[in-house]
Parts: C-alpha cells; structure tokens; sequence
C-alpha cells in the first residue's frame, strides 16, 4: 500500500544551524504535502504545506521543497532555536480524504 | 485552542469495559478524524467522517467504533480492548480535507 518514509528519526543540532527532514512518498497522485509539528504532550499543529503544483515555500525561518518526479519532499529550519525542538510530521494526500503521515523526526536543538 | 476539544484527557480501562472517546469542532469543518498515536510509529488514520458520513475505514478491528450524529460531533466507542490498544487517540477536522486541526488527544490506557 501507499506510504511515506521520513529520515532521519532523530536530529540533534547546535542552535542557529540550519536543520533538513526529507520525506519520500509512494503514491504519485498526492497532490498536498504539510508538515506538522508536535510539541512535548501538545498536538501536532500545522507549520507548512506545499501543493503538487509549487516546487518551493518558504515562511520566514521555514521553507519547504518538492520534487514531484522524485516523488519526495524536504521541510528547512534555518537558524533554529530551541524553541524548534518538537517532533516534526510529513503527510502526502492524495484524495481529500486520504492522508499518509511519515513517522516523524524527533528534533533537538542545543542551546 | 485550535477549536477541537477532546474528553476524556486520560482514561484507563479494563479488557472488559466498555468507554467512548468524545470529539467536539465549532469550526464549521465538514470531515472529522480518528487518529491513534504510538509510540514511534507513524499518526495510523482509523476512520473518517465527510457530511456525517464514514468515507474511509482503515481495516480497523471492530472493536473500534466510531458514531458521528452531526458535524460538530464525533465518538469512538470502546469494547474489548487490548493492552496493545494503549495509545494516543487523537481527533482532527478539516474543512476540506487540506490543512487538518488536531485535538489534545485522549491518552488510553487499556490494563
């Protein structure tokens, strides 16, 4: 069946440094790409999204990138923070209805 | 607050009992999800609801049971569950299909 694998599991960087979670994605008809994020017994909460129609977004420290033919998709935080430690989630769509999360990337930033 | 609240917070519950997980969104969103959360694992979508309606049934045990008598409204019934079953529940809407707003999540124990 259709699935989303997120790498690395964990990432530990120094603060300020810039940080990369990719996704790879199996089903070619997704169209909607978002990241969540999920803070420490909080809920996972939108921080970006990107449609199979742009190849890049960027919010202020945060840009996402899409590579359709490759079927993946990266989120970037540049001069993180240690506010920025959470565990981060990638989702594909592909129906409105349809959402496929990667197993999300448990990210330290040291202070 | 992101407009959908959960009740209970915590439960714990015997093999033999049986408990309902409540879901609640006055954000005017017409598709409402059940999410269970594991440990490690990727967000598992258990079951959707479009117009009140189930659209999507993951092969998850009957055991599961969801009811959604209005939009604003969305229950998981519990009968029978095993200690494999402990887990995060989490319910999100969306208003169609795109970004979705989880709730805090209902953290089950099963003994």
């Amino acid at each position: 069946g259709e699935n989303v694998e997120q790498h690395p599991s964990t990432l530990s960087v120094q603060e300020g440094d810039s940080a990369v979670i990719k996704c790879t994605y199996s089903d070619s008809a997704s169209n909607y790409f978002p990241w969540y994020k999920q803070e420490l017994g909080k809920r996972p909460q939108l921080i970006i999204d990107i449609r199979s129609n742009v190849g890049e977004k960027k919010d202020q420290r945060i840009a996402v990138t899409l590579n359709k033919t490759a079927k993946h998709f990266s989120l970037h935080i540049t001069e993180t923070q240690p506010e920025d430690s959470a565990v981060y989630f990638c989702a594909a769509l592909r129906s409105v209805f349809k959402t496929i999360f990667g197993a999300g990337t448990r990210l330290f930033v040291k202070a | 607050e992101t407009g959908v609240t959960q009740t209970p917070r915590h439960l714990v519950m015997g093999m033999t009992n049986k408990k309902s997980l409540k879901c609640e969104q006055h954000l005017g969103h017409n598709a409402m999800y059940w999410y269970k959360q594991s440990a490690k694992k990727p967000l598992e979508l258990m079951f959707v609801y479009s117009l009140e309606e189930r659209v999507e049934n993951n092969s998850v045990p009957s055991r599961f049971s969801p009811e959604c008598p209005n939009s604003s409204h969305l229950f998981l019934h519990l009968h029978t569950l095993q200690p494999e079953d402990s887990a995060l529940y989490l319910c999100a809407s969306s208003p169609q299909g795109n970004e979705q707003f989880f709730g805090p999540g209902t953290r089950l124990t099963v003994l």
